[in-house]
Parts: structure tokens; sequence; C-alpha cells
């Protein structure tokens, strides 16, 4: 079973430019999350799925920060501008869902931003 | 919201087992205890899960207090590739949201 595919696996910029992270996750799985990750700490949720709908995106930084998960499966995350302190790995993760469904993370994107 | 506390590191000899320890002292009924481990570069990766009684799969065992305010992750014969962080994570409920709370976990180093 293939398991969340996430690309590109590393990406540097410049601040203030945009920047997409992609996400397909475990066939099947209609729960989808973003975490972000800073260098020493654990991941904190950024937004969750529920197929096509964003049932929990009150950590997400809305001024900057975008997703989406059109059809309720591969969805992407945005930063537009990306600011220094973006610098970090954001990982994607999928589960079947409710209620106490094991989460499955991809490899993330390591994001510096310069 | 139940917290969990681990010790920021650990070592353990190469083919010993690893007793990764976690407090969750303010758990809740319903509430279950969730191990992940995060290998350099890569995704944190599920590991065991339990609410009352101990469990074991082809990775771990993990041991549960009677009280379940403690729990132990055992790595019955630890090898190099076991060198990770391990989250202890314990499952919030909010009305209809399943959060996931990641702490700082434990750097586990298996020396060879």
């Amino acid at each position: 079973e293939a398991g969340v595919v996430q690309s590109p696996r590393y990406k540097i910029i410049e601040k203030k430019q945009p920047v997409a992270f992609w996400c397909n996750p475990i066939s099947g799985h209609n729960t989808l999350y973003w975490y972000l990750q800073n260098l020493g700490q654990g991941p904190e949720l950024l937004i969750r799925y529920e197929n096509e709908e964003a049932v929990d995106d009150s950590q997400l930084p809305k001024d900057r920060f975008s997703a989406e998960r059109l059809k309720g499966v591969d969805s992407t995350l945005k930063i537009q501008p990306a600011e220094l302190g973006d610098s970090a790995v954001y990982l994607c993760a999928s589960s079947l869902g409710y209620p106490q469904e094991t989460q499955y993370f991809g490899p993330g994107t390591r994001l510096l931003v310069l | 919201d139940a917290k969990t506390t681990q010790p920021p590191s650990m070592d353990c000899a190469e083919g010993r087992a690893a007793n990764l320890p976690c407090n969750h002292s303010t758990i809740s009924g319903n509430e279950y205890v969730y191990w992940y481990r995060q290998i350099h570069s890569q995704g944190p990766q599920y590991i065991i899960h339990g609410l009352k009684n101990n469990e074991t799969n082809e990775m771990a065992s993990l041991i549960i207090t009677e009280d379940r305010k403690s729990s132990t992750l055992i790595l019955p014969h630890a090898t190099l590739r076991d060198t990770a962080v391990y989250y202890c994570i314990v499952r919030v409920d909010e009305t209809s949201y399943d959060k996931v709370i990641f702490g700082p976990g434990t750097s586990l180093s298996v020396i060879p």
C-alpha cells in the first residue's frame, strides 16, 4: 500500500515569495491533516479536512496561509508571502476517519526561507 | 486537555530492551494513549496505542498502569534503527474534533 506522498521534499525561497506544498493521502483516507514542525519540537496541527471540508483550521495563520482539498483527495498548502519564521518542516497526514483512527504521515517538505 | 510528560532523552544499548516512560496524570476515561516515533528526516510513524489493557504488536509493547496515569513503551530488542524521537500522545476529543497534540517527545539513542 502506498503511503502519504508529499512534494517537493525540499524548498528554498526568498522571503516575500509564495510557496506551495502538495499532498496525496493514502487511498480511501477521508481525513487529511497538515502539520507544522519546527526544529526540535513536535508537529503542530495547522488544518484538518474531512473530505473537502476544513473542519479545524483554528491554528492556520489565515493572513498568509491557505489550503484546499477540492475533490476530497489531494491537498495543497500555500504560503503567500513567506516570512523567515516560516522555515520549518510541513507534514501531511491522513487517516480513515473517526473516532480513534491512526494517522499516517508523509515524509514532509522542508522549507527554508532566506 | 490531557497532557503528557516524557524525559527529553534516553540511551539504550543495542540488543537490550528500551523502556520509554510517559506520564499522563490528567487523562480522561475515554482517552487513548498513542505512541509515534520520528526517525530523522522522516514523518512520524505510528507504533501502538491502548486504552486500559496492555498491548503488543510486532513493533513494541505498551504497558498502561492500572490508574492510567502513566505508561511505558517497550522495544524488546533495540536496534540502531530504533534511534528516533518517540512521542507519547493522549487523544483529545473536543466536540466532534479529534486533535493529536504532540509534545517534544523523548530522543532515544541506541548505542552499539
